[in-house]
């Protein structure tokens, strides 16, 4: 399975503010993914990070709220705009290989915002 | 539309104890289905899966078989231990609707000794 780091793994950050959070993957992946988990709760798709072109979010997500950005076959941010505390989740890539069915976790981003 | 439904929690059990876990989906085509475990303070990990239907997905004692005609995906593990305690998500996705999955609410699982 391939290795998904993301940086930072917490932060608490000032409402208004934004965060980006980084994923990178040791190995070229078709398909990456980025989800929330609010606490407590299950894990909801946020968009499709495309390589070279724009991400397709799901709804109820926004570009200007989330934007995201896959410069290539390895790497995808994402960015938290304007938080306010409801934005206060756990934030996490996945990937998604050739050929295969099953997605690959990164380890998330805590965020808290006050 | 495309869904997936755990089991309330949480589920409390004993050492050795027999877990099921149901899961029930509802899809527009053919899913893949799938368990992911989300141990304390730690990131989502897949745990099995099955690609089609009378598949049995298996890892670490756990089952669970696709079935096509009940539309379920339950686990199963004969004897659970304390250190199975985590939370256990059921998943599905569809090559149709992007692949992205699709997660059930998750079922908390406590073991005791």
């Amino acid at each position: 399975s391939a290795v998904i780091s993301q940086k930072p793994s917490r932060d608490i950050c000032q409402r208004g503010t934004s965060l980006t959070i980084q994923c990178q993957v040791d190995s070229q992946v078709t398909m990456m993914f980025w989800y929330r988990q609010q606490p407590g709760q299950s894990l909801t798709l946020i968009a499709t990070a495309n390589q070279g072109s724009e991400a397709t979010y799901e709804s109820g997500f926004v570009i200007d709220k989330f934007p995201i950005s896959r410069p290539n076959l390895t790497f995808s941010t994402l960015t938290v705009s304007n938080m306010s505390p409801e934005d206060s989740s756990i934030y996490l890539c996945s990937v998604l290989s050739t050929g295969r069915s099953e997605q690959y976790f990164g380890p998330g981003t805590r965020l808290t915002v006050t | 539309g495309n869904s997936v439904t755990q089991m309330e929690g949480p589920v409390t059990l004993s050492e050795e104890a027999f877990l099921t876990i149901n899961c029930t989906y509802t899809a527009t085509g053919y899913p893949s289905l799938f368990w992911y475990v989300q141990y304390p303070g730690e990131g989502l990990q897949l745990l099995l899966k099955a690609t089609k239907a009378d598949d049995k997905g298996s890892n670490k004692g756990f089952e669970a078989t696709y079935r096509k005609e009940t539309t379920s995906f339950h686990l199963e593990k004969g004897s659970v231990q304390v250190s199975d305690s985590a939370v256990y998500f059921c998943a599905l996705s569809l090559y149709q609707a992007g692949t992205a999955l699709i997660f059930g609410k998750g079922t908390t699982l406590s073991v005791s000794s």
